[in-house]
């Protein structure tokens, strides 16, 4: 089975330092997402793409985060700098734009925590 | 007010009960749903899609009412691998179109108890 594949699986530094994750989605899907879930907020939708276009990055801070994917096979994710408060677990997700029977899949997810 | 709301739950259940979920959703021109599962430490998988008639897999039926904006999951005859957080998910139509985006309630966790 085609699976999306996120790394690194775990990161744990220091804060103020750069954290990179990265995703590859499966091959022929149009969108990839990105996603942050904690205890206390859930799910949330930091950003996604549609034909590697960005569509919507509204749900990530602006002045720390940046979403870009530089071909159909990479998506990546930067926290600069990092803080306490973005320990999480990120998810990259891929699909299609018309979802209908054909949803999201989700990668393992990148367990971030930042000290 | 969230764009999509559940009971958090814990839902805690003994083998063989039957349980149902519940979700309200805002957006009234929401185009597709969906029930999403997740295990503890794992990534969410879909459970199965909802249908404006209603559908069934084996032990899980899902219902939606657009009238009311609302949607639920109801499994029988539960087993203690059902234990699991299930999230209730809607695709919004905005200004857009349809982008593929999905909107994720907070989940409602399951506890099956032997």
């Amino acid at each position: 089975d085609a699976r999306v594949t996120q790394t690194p699986r775990h990161k744990v530094t220091e804060m103020g330092q750069e954290v990179t994750m990265r995703c590859q989605p499966i091959l022929g899907h149009n969108t990839v997402f990105w996603y942050r879930q904690t205890m206390m907020q859930g799910l949330e939708l930091l950003a996604y793409f549609r034909n590697r276009a960005p569509l919507d990055d509204s749900g990530m801070p602006k002045d720390r985060f940046s979403a870009e994917m530089p071909d159909a096979t990479l998506a990546t994710l930067k926290i600069q700098p990092s803080e306490p408060r973005d320990s999480a677990v990120y998810f990259c997700a891929s699909g299609f734009d018309s979802v209908q029977s054909r949803p999201q899949h989700f990668g393992d997810g990148t367990r971030l925590s930042i000290l | 007010r969230k764009e999509v709301e559940q009971d958090p739950g814990p839902f805690n259940v003994p083998e063989g009960a039957t349980v149902a979920f519940n979700c309200t959703y805002s957006n009234s021109a929401s185009q597709s749903f969906f029930w999403y599962r997740q295990d503890c430490r794992k990534e969410p998988k879909l459970l199965m899609s909802v249908y404006s008639s209603g559908n069934e897999d084996g032990r899980f039926t899902a219902q939606l009412n657009r009238a009311s904006q609302y949607i639920s999951l109801l499994i029988r005859d539960s087993k203690l691998s059902d234990s699991a957080t299930y999230l209730c998910v809607v695709n919004p139509l905005h200004g857009s179109g349809n982008t593929g985006k999905l909107i994720f309630g907070q989940g409602t966790t399951l506890q099956v108890k032997p």
